[in-house]
């Protein structure tokens, strides 16, 4: 059965840094492209990131480019998101997801349960 | 960046036959197959429609989607209670190269 356990939530002062990983089980992780969406409270869906199976192909959002780092290693099945410099509008619940093959075009097929980033001062 | 549009909210009865419109561009809705997700008060996203029409295991029949040119909508048959969500609509983006979600679609049966 495949499973995805994010942790490292917290909540963060603005212009903090954090690091989420997710611990992925169940299948074989470097076949596959993962990503990071996330939802503010009471909000839609807003997809931040995506790695391919190997971590050579990477793409982000423009709300996080150039302050989020989407990584991954496959040695210990886990997949990261290095988030620096965060704001308020970074308040959200993270989810890592599982593509069904290496590739972005893919589909988005199978998510975590989430863990909560609060930035606040 | 560019959102792909949904309504906000659409309503049926049990046993009624309801639809999800979500309209794009060229880029992403008419370019590249569109996903549906349906999430549940307080759970995380599940897929719901795979590939602009297709239904992963498990999805009962009473779910459908269609993609034409720059929109997609997803079809509810035989509206049951348990259906009550939040849907969105997702599709990848050519020319930005990001996925785009919709701004969902909360169903609530009447």
């Amino acid at each position: 059965e495949v499973q995805l356990l994010e942790s490292g939530g917290a909540l963060v002062q603005p212009g903090g840094s954090l690091r989420l990983p997710c611990a992925a089980s169940g299948f074989t992780f470097s076949d596959h492209g993962m990503s990071w969406v996330r939802q503010a409270p009471g909000k839609g869906l807003e997809w931040v990131a995506f790695i391919s199976g190997s971590g050579s192909k990477t793409y982000y959002a423009d709300p996080v480019r150039g302050r989020f780092t989407i990584s991954r290693d496959n040695a210990r099945n886990t997949l990261y998101l290095e988030m620096n410099n965060v704001r308020v509008e970074d308040t959200a619940v993270y989810y890592c997801v599982k593509f069904d093959g290496d590739y972005v075009l893919y589909t988005m097929h199978v998510w975590g349960q989430g863990t909560t980033v609060t930035v606040s001062s | 960046q560019s959102v792909l549009t949904q309504p906000p909210s659409v309503s049926g009865t049990p046993g009624q036959r309801v639809t999800i419109s979500c309209s794009g561009s060229r880029p992403n809705i008419e370019s590249n197959h569109v996903y549906w997700y349906q999430q549940l008060p307080g759970m995380a996203p599940t897929l719901l429609i795979n590939r602009s029409n297709q239904r992963p295991s498990g999805v009962p029949e009473r779910f459908s989607g269609s993609r034409s040119g720059t929109s997609a909508s997803l079809a509810i048959s035989g509206l049951r209670p348990e259906d009550e969500a939040d849907y969105y609509c997702a599709a990848f983006d050519d020319s930005q190269t990001v996925w785009l979600f919709g701004g969902g679609t909360r169903l609530t049966v009447l």
